[in-house]
């Protein structure tokens, strides 16, 4: 099975800030990874897809990245509702896997 | 609009079965292959079964092989996961989700974009 090893596991920040949420695949994916967000109580949502992708709707302050087999998520300015727990996907080979979340919390 | 409502979850004794169900609307639903991912308390999503579009493709989560089977009424809009041998570790809220496609209808290489709001399954003596 592919791993997904995502970091970090928690990050404190404030609004304003920029973010970055990394997840390494344990074998080649190519470009399939996806990002979601998940408020508490709630079902995911995505964000990302393919990697650099943004879902429509999705504000354009989330963006996504590649290089190799390391993926990145980044929040160019955080808003109040954007401290929530993140999570990587790997849709290239099944068993598909996610990330192990990244929480954000406020500062 | 899309949706999608699932059922069928409770509390169910170790060992014992529950059949969970998935009702679609807005979409032409066998365009798209769907999945179940489910989210123990407290715990991150994990991937345990996809199906596509048609129904002949199926796969499943180590976790979950042998013990679960999905499938899909595409007659009726409905999703299915029958789950047998239950375990105390599968207590979770077990999401249904609708894969992009993107790609074709085997919903390999998808995304999740729309998401059911969860049914709890409780395994518990």
């Amino acid at each position: 099975d592919t791993q997904m090893t995502q970091s970090p596991s928690s990050l404190s920040a404030s609004a304003g800030d920029r973010v970055t949420i990394t997840c390494r695949a344990s074998r080649f994916i190519g470009s399939y990874v996806n990002w979601y967000q998940q408020r508490p109580g709630r079902a995911p949502r995505l964000l990302i897809y393919a990697a650099t992708s943004r879902q429509s709707g999705v504000p354009s302050r989330f963006s996504g990245s590649s290089s190799g087999t390391e993926f990145t998520l980044t929040i160019g300015s955080l808003q109040p509702e954007d401290f929530a727990t993140y999570y990587c996907q790997q849709s290239y080979s099944t068993p598909q896997t996610f990330g192990q979340g990244t929480k954000l919390e406020m500062k | 609009e899309v949706q999608l409502l699932e059922s069928g979850g409770g509390l169910v004794q170790p060992g014992g079965s529950l059949r969970l169900s998935c009702a679609a609307s807005g979409i032409t639903f066998s365009n798209y292959a769907m999945a179940w991912v489910r989210q123990a308390p407290g715990k991150g999503l994990e991937w345990i079964s996809l199906i596509s579009g048609g129904g002949a493709g199926t796969y499943y989560a180590d976790s979950v092989e042998d013990r679960f089977t999905i499938s899909r009424d595409n007659s009726k809009n409905l999703l299915y996961l029958h789950m047998n041998s239950l375990r105390v570790e599968d207590t979770a809220v077990y999401y249904c989700a609708k894969t992009t496609g993107d790609y074709d209808t085997s919903g390999l290489y998808d995304a999740f974009d729309i998401w059911g709001q969860g049914t709890l399954v409780t395994v518990s003596s």
